[in-house]
Protein backbone atom coordinates (compact mmCIF):
# COMPACT_ATOMS: atom_id res chain seq x y z
CA UNK A 1 0.00 0.00 0.00
CA UNK A 2 0.82 3.60 -0.50
CA UNK A 3 3.33 5.03 1.96
CA UNK A 4 3.93 8.20 3.74
CA UNK A 5 4.45 10.85 1.33
CA UNK A 6 5.72 14.83 2.02
CA UNK A 7 5.69 17.36 -1.14
CA UNK A 8 7.92 18.77 -1.74
CA UNK A 9 10.98 16.66 -1.48
CA UNK A 10 12.94 19.90 -1.78
CA UNK A 11 12.07 23.38 -1.13
CA UNK A 12 14.89 26.77 -1.73
CA UNK A 13 13.63 29.69 -0.36
CA UNK A 14 15.33 33.29 0.94
CA UNK A 15 15.34 34.17 4.39
CA UNK A 16 12.46 36.12 5.55
CA UNK A 17 10.05 34.09 2.78
CA UNK A 18 7.24 31.88 4.00
CA UNK A 19 6.99 28.22 3.51
CA UNK A 20 4.55 24.95 3.65
CA UNK A 21 5.50 21.63 3.54
CA UNK A 22 2.95 18.77 2.97
CA UNK A 23 2.60 15.54 4.86
CA UNK A 24 -0.35 13.26 3.47
CA UNK A 25 -0.32 9.89 6.20
CA UNK A 26 -1.16 6.11 5.51
CA UNK A 27 -4.64 5.93 5.14
CA UNK A 28 -6.34 5.32 8.28
CA UNK A 29 -3.62 6.74 10.39
CA UNK A 30 -5.09 8.65 12.86
CA UNK A 31 -1.22 9.85 14.77
CA UNK A 32 0.98 12.20 12.91
CA UNK A 33 4.27 13.77 13.55
CA UNK A 34 6.33 16.27 12.33
CA UNK A 35 10.52 15.83 12.97
CA UNK A 36 13.00 18.29 12.11
CA UNK A 37 16.88 16.73 11.27
CA UNK A 38 19.98 19.00 10.74
CA UNK A 39 22.72 17.35 9.32
CA UNK A 40 24.74 14.21 10.90
CA UNK A 41 22.09 14.25 13.97
CA UNK A 42 19.10 12.08 15.06
CA UNK A 43 15.72 13.75 14.05
CA UNK A 44 14.05 15.70 16.46
CA UNK A 45 10.33 16.37 17.65
CA UNK A 46 8.38 19.02 16.88
CA UNK A 47 4.85 18.28 16.82
CA UNK A 48 2.22 15.18 17.35
CA UNK A 49 -1.26 14.95 16.14
CA UNK A 50 -4.20 12.75 17.35
CA UNK A 51 -6.76 13.48 14.63
CA UNK A 52 -7.32 16.55 14.01
CA UNK A 53 -6.20 18.45 16.76
CA UNK A 54 -2.26 18.84 17.74
CA UNK A 55 -1.96 16.82 21.26
CA UNK A 56 1.95 18.44 21.84
CA UNK A 57 3.43 21.03 19.81
CA UNK A 58 6.19 21.17 22.89
CA UNK A 59 8.78 20.47 20.17
CA UNK A 60 7.87 23.51 18.16
CA UNK A 61 11.34 26.02 18.28
CA UNK A 62 9.33 29.25 17.97
CA UNK A 63 6.17 30.85 17.06
CA UNK A 64 6.94 31.33 12.98
CA UNK A 65 6.36 27.45 13.44
CA UNK A 66 2.72 26.30 13.19
CA UNK A 67 0.72 23.12 11.73
CA UNK A 68 -2.57 22.03 10.90
CA UNK A 69 -4.60 18.59 10.04
CA UNK A 70 -8.07 20.25 9.58
CA UNK A 71 -9.30 17.24 8.41
CA UNK A 72 -7.09 14.42 10.24
CA UNK A 73 -5.44 13.32 7.69
CA UNK A 74 -3.34 15.44 5.71
CA UNK A 75 -0.98 17.74 7.69
CA UNK A 76 0.98 21.35 6.56
CA UNK A 77 3.72 22.30 8.36
CA UNK A 78 4.04 26.64 8.07
CA UNK A 79 7.04 28.34 8.81
CA UNK A 80 7.04 32.15 8.95
CA UNK A 81 9.41 34.43 8.17
CA UNK A 82 12.54 31.73 7.72
CA UNK A 83 15.81 31.90 8.99
CA UNK A 84 18.84 30.60 7.58
CA UNK A 85 18.98 28.42 11.07
CA UNK A 86 15.97 26.71 9.73
CA UNK A 87 17.41 24.86 7.01
CA UNK A 88 17.05 20.93 7.70
CA UNK A 89 15.28 17.77 6.60
CA UNK A 90 11.52 17.95 7.40
CA UNK A 91 10.46 14.45 8.02
CA UNK A 92 6.59 12.96 8.93
CA UNK A 93 5.26 9.76 10.09
CA UNK A 94 2.50 8.15 11.05
CA UNK A 95 0.88 5.46 13.08
CA UNK A 96 -1.92 3.48 14.16
CA UNK A 97 -2.79 3.79 17.72
CA UNK A 98 -3.16 0.70 19.48
CA UNK A 99 -1.24 -2.86 19.37
CA UNK A 100 1.05 -1.64 16.51
CA UNK A 101 2.23 1.83 17.27
CA UNK A 102 5.55 1.39 14.65
CA UNK A 103 5.90 5.43 13.02
CA UNK A 104 6.32 4.74 9.50
CA UNK A 105 8.28 8.07 7.97
CA UNK A 106 8.14 9.55 4.68
CA UNK A 107 10.66 11.07 2.63
CA UNK A 108 11.22 14.38 3.77
CA UNK A 109 10.90 17.70 2.89
CA UNK A 110 14.55 19.42 2.70
CA UNK A 111 14.47 23.03 2.95
CA UNK A 112 17.13 25.47 2.30
CA UNK A 113 17.15 28.73 3.65
CA UNK A 114 19.42 31.24 1.67
CA UNK B 1 15.36 14.09 29.83
CA UNK B 2 16.12 10.61 27.54
CA UNK B 3 19.31 10.79 26.14
CA UNK B 4 20.29 7.83 23.21
CA UNK B 5 23.54 7.76 22.58
CA UNK B 6 24.69 4.94 19.40
CA UNK B 7 28.02 3.78 19.36
CA UNK B 8 30.27 3.72 16.92
CA UNK B 9 29.40 6.89 15.21
CA UNK B 10 31.03 5.27 12.26
CA UNK B 11 31.83 1.99 11.00
CA UNK B 12 33.63 0.19 7.69
CA UNK B 13 33.56 -3.68 7.53
CA UNK B 14 34.60 -5.85 4.99
CA UNK B 15 31.66 -7.55 2.86
CA UNK B 16 30.74 -10.43 4.34
CA UNK B 17 31.32 -9.51 8.12
CA UNK B 18 28.81 -9.83 10.99
CA UNK B 19 28.52 -6.71 12.85
CA UNK B 20 27.03 -5.33 16.12
CA UNK B 21 25.21 -1.34 16.56
CA UNK B 22 25.09 -0.06 19.90
CA UNK B 23 22.47 1.91 21.56
CA UNK B 24 22.40 3.07 25.07
CA UNK B 25 19.37 5.12 26.24
CA UNK B 26 19.30 6.81 29.86
CA UNK B 27 15.82 6.34 30.87
CA UNK B 28 14.72 2.95 31.11
CA UNK B 29 10.79 3.31 31.26
CA UNK B 30 10.46 2.80 27.86
CA UNK B 31 7.55 1.42 25.59
CA UNK B 32 9.34 0.67 22.66
CA UNK B 33 12.50 0.93 20.52
CA UNK B 34 12.54 1.24 17.41
CA UNK B 35 15.81 0.81 14.66
CA UNK B 36 15.73 2.45 11.45
CA UNK B 37 17.74 2.74 8.29
CA UNK B 38 18.44 5.65 6.35
CA UNK B 39 19.94 6.26 3.20
CA UNK B 40 21.76 9.30 2.15
CA UNK B 41 19.27 12.13 1.66
CA UNK B 42 16.37 9.68 1.89
CA UNK B 43 13.77 9.23 4.88
CA UNK B 44 13.57 6.64 7.92
CA UNK B 45 12.70 3.46 6.92
CA UNK B 46 11.88 0.82 9.79
CA UNK B 47 13.99 -2.13 10.91
CA UNK B 48 12.53 -3.58 13.52
CA UNK B 49 10.45 -2.31 16.83
CA UNK B 50 11.25 -3.88 20.12
CA UNK B 51 8.56 -4.02 22.64
CA UNK B 52 9.57 -3.27 26.42
CA UNK B 53 8.35 -6.69 27.55
CA UNK B 54 9.95 -8.23 24.49
CA UNK B 55 14.05 -8.94 24.79
CA UNK B 56 14.48 -9.42 20.98
CA UNK B 57 12.98 -9.56 17.15
CA UNK B 58 14.74 -10.27 13.94
CA UNK B 59 14.33 -9.73 10.93
CA UNK B 60 15.61 -11.65 7.92
CA UNK B 61 19.64 -11.02 8.39
CA UNK B 62 19.06 -8.28 11.23
CA UNK B 63 18.14 -9.25 14.61
CA UNK B 64 18.02 -6.64 17.54
CA UNK B 65 18.15 -7.17 21.15
CA UNK B 66 16.92 -5.19 24.18
CA UNK B 67 17.85 -5.04 27.85
CA UNK B 68 15.81 -2.34 29.35
CA UNK B 69 17.45 -2.71 33.01
CA UNK B 70 20.83 -1.74 31.76
CA UNK B 71 19.45 0.81 28.90
CA UNK B 72 21.13 -1.04 26.12
CA UNK B 73 19.78 -2.53 22.65
CA UNK B 74 21.94 -3.76 19.73
CA UNK B 75 21.78 -4.45 16.18
CA UNK B 76 23.42 -7.30 14.86
CA UNK B 77 23.56 -7.54 10.97
CA UNK B 78 24.39 -10.51 9.59
CA UNK B 79 26.83 -11.62 6.41
CA UNK B 80 26.85 -7.90 6.09
CA UNK B 81 26.23 -6.45 1.88
CA UNK B 82 27.33 -3.43 -0.13
CA UNK B 83 23.16 -2.69 0.27
CA UNK B 84 23.07 -2.20 4.00
CA UNK B 85 25.61 0.78 3.29
CA UNK B 86 23.61 3.58 5.69
CA UNK B 87 23.26 5.24 8.88
CA UNK B 88 21.54 3.34 11.30
CA UNK B 89 19.35 5.43 13.78
CA UNK B 90 18.16 3.87 16.97
CA UNK B 91 14.91 5.80 18.60
CA UNK B 92 13.15 5.47 22.01
CA UNK B 93 9.42 5.70 23.24
CA UNK B 94 9.29 6.24 26.66
CA UNK B 95 6.08 4.73 28.91
CA UNK B 96 4.25 7.16 30.34
CA UNK B 97 4.36 11.03 31.26
CA UNK B 98 2.88 13.85 28.95
CA UNK B 99 4.96 13.35 26.03
CA UNK B 100 4.60 9.09 25.61
CA UNK B 101 4.29 8.92 22.28
CA UNK B 102 7.18 11.22 20.66
CA UNK B 103 10.78 9.35 19.11
CA UNK B 104 13.75 10.15 20.98
CA UNK B 105 16.45 9.92 18.41
CA UNK B 106 20.61 8.96 18.38
CA UNK B 107 22.64 10.53 15.96
CA UNK B 108 23.14 6.93 13.95
CA UNK B 109 26.00 4.70 13.54
CA UNK B 110 27.45 5.50 9.36
CA UNK B 111 27.90 1.65 8.57
CA UNK B 112 29.78 1.30 4.94
CA UNK B 113 29.93 -1.87 3.68
CA UNK B 114 32.87 -2.52 0.97
CA UNK B 115 32.91 -4.98 -1.59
Amino acid sequence: GAGVSQTPSNKVTEKGKYVELRCDPISGHTALYWYRQSLGQGPEFLIYFQGTGAADDSGLPNDRFFAVRPEGSVSTLKIQRTERGDSAMYLCASSFVGSDETQYFGPGTRLLVL
Amino acid sequence: KQEVTQIPAALSVPEGENLVLNCSFTDSAIYNLQWFRQDPGKGLTSLLLIQSSQREQTSGRLNASLDKSSGRSTLYIAASQPGDSATYLCAVRLRSGGSNYKLTFGKGTLLTVNP
